[in-house]
């Protein structure tokens, strides 16, 4: 079957460095996506990796390892307003779109 | 700005009582997607629309129906709302390269009594 793993919550301080790991076991690979969901509302897009590597986009960074099936997100300088939960989701051989059940961050003063 | 438009954000429905969730899209994308999320649970899939082909999820309920009356909106129903069927119910769209981003609305919550 296919799976995404994810911790399911995570605490950080404002100002400090968090990194949200994912692991994937799916049936073919066509990119990884981050998105990033307050309480009671929509995913929003933050990044997409299909390549191997870090693609940095401000205080948010997202790193790619196809062999090892696994990424992570990594967010710099954490403010109050990124307390959300952080979901990962593959694309996978049928481009059908696998989601994580998300990483609740918490973030504290 | 482009955007994905969803109505109502909160429905309150009766078990067995028919509802219609609606969702506009401005961003002209040809792909539009449902999806059913519970708390702390990943989003859930029903059906999308590639233009106007329908692909229904082999395991979505058959309570569930869906109409694209043309490129800018889509409607999700369900015909008998059971206890089950509380959640929050997402649309998004996104460009017709398999890889291309989905754009989500800010969803629908439904409450069933």
């Amino acid at each position: 079957g296919q799976n995404i793993d994810q911790p399911t919550e995570m605490t950080a301080t404002e100002g400090a460095i968090v990194q949200i790991n994912c692991t994937y076991q799916t049936s073919g690979f066509n990119g990884l996506f981050w998105y990033q969901q307050h309480a009671g509302e929509a995913p929003t897009f933050l990044s997409y990796n299909v390549l191997d590597g870090l693609e940095e986009k401000g205080r948010f960074s997202s790193f790619l390892s196809r062999s090892k099936g696994y990424s992570y997100l990594l967010l710099k300088e954490l403010q109050m307003k990124d307390s959300a939960s952080y979901l990962c989701a593959v694309m996978d051989s049928n481009y059908q779109l696998i989601w994580g059940a998300g990483t609740k961050l918490i973030i504290k003063p | 700005d482009a955007m994905v438009i969803q109505n109502p954000r909160y429905q309150v429905t009766q078990f067995g009582k028919p509802v219609t969730l609606s969702c506009s899209q401005t961003l002209n994308h040809n792909v539009m997607y449902w999806y059913q999320q519970k708390s702390s649970q990943a989003p859930k899939l029903l059906f999308h629309y590639y233009d106007k082909d329908f692909n229904n999820e082999a395991d979505t309920p058959d309570n569930f129906q869906s109409r694209r009356p043309n490129t800018s909106f889509c409607f999700l129903d369900i015909r008998s709302p059971g206890l089950g069927d509380a959640a929050m119910y997402l649309c998004a769209t996104s460009g017709t390269a398999p890889t291309d981003t989905q754009y989500f609305g800010p969803g629908t919550r439904l409450t069933v009594l």
